[in-house]
C-alpha cells in the first residue's frame, strides 16, 4: 500500500539530546513537509522541502534541522537549541505545485523530559 | 499575526442537521484552500479543497463556500453523522510558495 510512514509514534528524550524522527513516503512525491502541534493549536510549518537535496525553512524553523538526500525521505532533527521541543510532529507529502493535498502520517509523540 | 483563523473552538450539532464550520484568511496571495479532517494521535486527512477561482465545490455531504471578498470559506456538512464527530482544519495555499497555512482548527461533536 503506498502511504506515508513515520517512526517511532512515540519517543522519548533526555533534555539537552539531539533526537531524530523518521519519515518515509512511497507515494512517489516531490515535495515533502514537516509540522508541529501544540495542544489547541494547528499545525505550525517547521520545513519544507519540493524536491531532492532542496528544502526552506517554514515558520519556527529554529531549533530544527532536515536533510532531503532522498525522495521517499525527509528525517527531522529536534536539537538541544529548540527550547520546547515535547509536541506532536506530523510529516506530509504532497505531488508538489500540482497539487497541494497533503497525505500525512500518524505522527510522533516527542516528549522531552 | 495567524492568517488562517477558525473562530469557533468547538460545534456541537445533532444527527441529520447541518454543520457549518467557518474559516477567515488575511492574506490574499493564498489561492486554494482545503480542509482537513483530524482525530486523536492521528494525522489529519484530506477532504475537500477549492481554488480561488471558484465559489464553491460538492463532494457528497460536503460543500466548500469561498467568499474571496470577504476572505471568508466554510465548510458544510449535511446531514451530519456521529462518525463526523474529530477535528477540522482549514488551510489555505500560496501555491506559488508552495506550502499551507493551517488554522488552530474546530472540535466537531455530532450526537446521535
Amino acid at each position: 500500500d503506498g502511504g506515508i510512514t513515520q517512526s517511532p509514534k512515540y519517543l522519548f528524550r533526555k533534555e539537552g539530546q539531539n533526537v531524530t524522527l523518521s519519515c518515509e513516503q512511497n507515494l512517489n512525491h516531490d515535495a515533502m513537509y514537516w509540522y508541529r502541534q501544540d495542544p489547541g493549536q494547528g499545525l505550525r510549518l517547521i520545513y519544507y522541502s519540493q524536491i531532492v537535496n532542496d528544502f526552506q525553512k517554514g515558520d519556527i524553523a529554529e531549533g530544527y534541522s532536515v536533510s532531503r538526500e532522498k525522495k521517499e525521505s525527509f528525517p527531522l532533527t529536534v536539537t538541544s537549541a529548540q527550547k520546547n521541543p515535547t509536541a506532536f510532529y506530523l510529516c506530509a507529502s504532497s505531488i508538489g505545485t500540482g497539487g497541494p493535498e497533503a497525505f500525512f502520517g500518524q505522527g510522533t509523540r516527542l516528549t522531552v523530559v | 499575526d495567524q492568517q488562517v483563523k477558525q473562530n469557533s473552538p468547538s460545534l456541537s450539532v445533532q444527527e441529520g442537521r447541518i454543520s457549518i464550520l467557518n474559516c477567515d484568511y488575511t492574506n490574499s496571495m493564498f489561492d486554494y484552500f482545503l480542509w482537513y479532517k483530524k482525530y486523536p494521535a492521528e494525522g489529519p486527512t484530506f477532504l475537500i479543497s477549492i481554488s480561488s477561482i471558484k465559489d464553491k465545490n460538492e463532494d457528497g455531504r460536503f460543500t466548500v463556500f469561498l467568499n474571496k471578498s470577504a476572505k471568508h470559506l466554510s465548510l458544510h456538512i449535511v446531514p451530519s453523522q456521529p462518525g463526523d464527530s474529530a477535528v477540522y482544519f482549514c488551510a489555505a495555499t500560496d501555491l506559488n510558495a508552495g506550502k499551507s497555512t493551517f488554522g488552530d482548527g474546530t472540535t466537531l461533536t455530532v450526537k446521535p
